[in-house]
């Protein structure tokens, strides 16, 4: 593995099941973000966590969850997916956040459609 | 609020000269960054600002003006393959990046 992988590539789902995302990095990185892009819009920062144990929520998180129980690993889980949430999903990773010099690198996204 | 503006959309020659404007009001400033991504693809770092000034880089230079709440991407000799969307985003008080929608730049022979 070099950098950050995510899996699936491409998923549809049913509206109201459940689905994790998956989010693996290799470069020993403190931080990591979820994001979705959405047509038009800019990417907005669903999670985050500045270090493994830790969480934080960004601009748009309902409807999402996370955890970080290592530093390598960063899932994100639908609880129950809606419409909405159809979207591109992608994962980054940076060294330190807080740092102004950070430098985020991101996986190559996941593309959701919720029927 | 905060609020990244870009142009949507923008179109130039191979070989030729342009520049991507990018203007900000934002919750703190800690530094400007620039993005290009390329369909279907992730977003790549291209370029990082702080300070007032341009920051020359092979055929790409980005420059930033804090007063003025400002950013520009400067693209020279195109070619093809720069064919992208190229997101700018800024650093915030909270150390959080707050993206514009990005810049479409379609690049003709």
């Amino acid at each position: 593995i070099a950098g950050i992988t995510q899996a699936p590539t491409s998923q549809i789902l049913a509206a109201g099941r459940r689905m994790t995302l998956r989010c693996t990095q290799d470069m020993r990185h403190n931080a990591m973000y979820w994001y979705r892009q959405d047509l038009g819009l800019g990417l907005r920062l669903i999670h985050y966590s500045n270090t493994a144990g830790t969480t934080g929520k960004g601009e748009v998180p309902d409807g999402y969850s996370v955890s970080r129980a290592n530093t390598d690993d960063f899932p994100l889980t639908l609880a129950s997916a809606v419409p909405s949430q159809t979207s591109v999903y992608f994962c980054a990773s940076s060294d330190s956040q807080g740092a102004s010099t950070d430098t985020q690198y991101f996986g190559p996204g996941t593309r959701l459609t919720v029927l | 609020g905060q609020n990244i503006d870009q142009p949507t959309e923008m179109t130039a020659t191979e070989g030729a000269i342009v520049q991507i404007n990018c203007t900000y009001q934002t919750s703190g400033f800690n530094g400007l960054f620039w993005y290009q991504q390329h369909a279907g693809e992730a977003p790549t770092f291209l370029s990082y600002n702080v300070l007032d000034g341009l920051e020359e880089k092979g055929r790409f230079s980005s420059f930033l003006s804090r007063s003025k709440g400002y950013s520009y991407l400067l693209l020279k000799e195109l070619q093809m393959k720069d064919s992208a969307s190229y997101l700018c985003a800024v650093l915030d008080s909270n150390y959080q990046l707050i993206w514009g929608a990005g810049t479409k730049l379609i690049i003709k022979p």
